[in-house]
């Protein structure tokens, strides 16, 4: 079955550390890939996408991802976190030409320590 | 309008009644989506429009859910006979075929059966 997992549930660090958020996905063909952020109380929002191309793909607040196809993952990283990036992150997978349907991880709770 | 409206925002329900919820999209995207989220979880894929046509429908949805997006605009979500089970957030999301700009997602209407 079509899924998407992410490794940490939550995440705890202080301004200025590196942020590194793991997702894998399980799709046998291709895949877009998506990462969603969700600040307390507001709605999900786009972080950045990958459809093909560049597997380095950036996105808004300075936020990145790689795109592994070998490892199945899709990454995400920030150098540098702000207290600001507090929120609730989900990485997100839908099968190519497929109707579009998105299968969501579990999230990732960032708690960042001013 | 520069986003997707969902109404209300929330509803207090007796187990038993019936409940139905409205999304308004974005006036261009043709596709419309509808999720559940659960405290702690990602958000779970119910059922999604190609303008008025309802594509497909996860087998999480049950006969007493129902959809509809009769112009391909406005869609409606109504559960019939509300279960306590049913309390979570529904979300609702557009975009356009080609996904370009993912997925836009609106603030939710949070459901509490009581």
């Amino acid at each position: 079955a079509q899924s998407v997992s992410q490794h940490n549930h939550h995440v705890i660090l202080s301004e200025a550390a590196s942020l590194e958020l793991g997702c894998n996905y399980s799709y046998g063909g291709t895949v877009n890939l998506f990462w969603y952020v969700q600040y307390p109380g507001q709605h999900l929002q786009l972080l950045l996408k990958y459809f093909s191309g560049d597997p380095l793909v950036k996105g808004i607040k300075g936020f990145e991802a790689e795109f592994i196809k070998s490892k199945f993952s899709f990454n995400l990283r920030k150098p540098s976190v702000q207290w600001s990036d507090t929120a609730e992150y989900f990485c997100a997978g839908s099968i190519y030409n497929q109707g579009g349907k998105l299968i969501f991880g579990q999230g990732t709770e960032l708690s960042v320590k001013p | 309008d520069t986003g997707v409206s969902q109404d209300p925002r929330h509803k207090i329900t007796k187990r038993g009644q019936n409940v139905t919820f409205r999304c308004d999209p974005i006036s261009e995207h043709n596709r419309l989506y509808w999720y559940r989220q659960t405290l702690g979880q990602g958000p779970e894929f119910l059922t999604y429009f190609q303008n008025e046509a309802q594509l497909e429908k996860s087998r999480l949805l049950s006969d007493r859910f129902s959809a509809e997006r009769p112009k391909g605009s406005f869609s409606t979500l109504e559960i019939q006979r509300t279960e306590q089970g049913d309390s979570a957030m529904y979300l609702c999301a557009s975009s356009l075929d080609s996904l370009e700009g993912g997925y836009t997602f609106g603030s939710g209407t949070r459901l509490t059966v009581v």
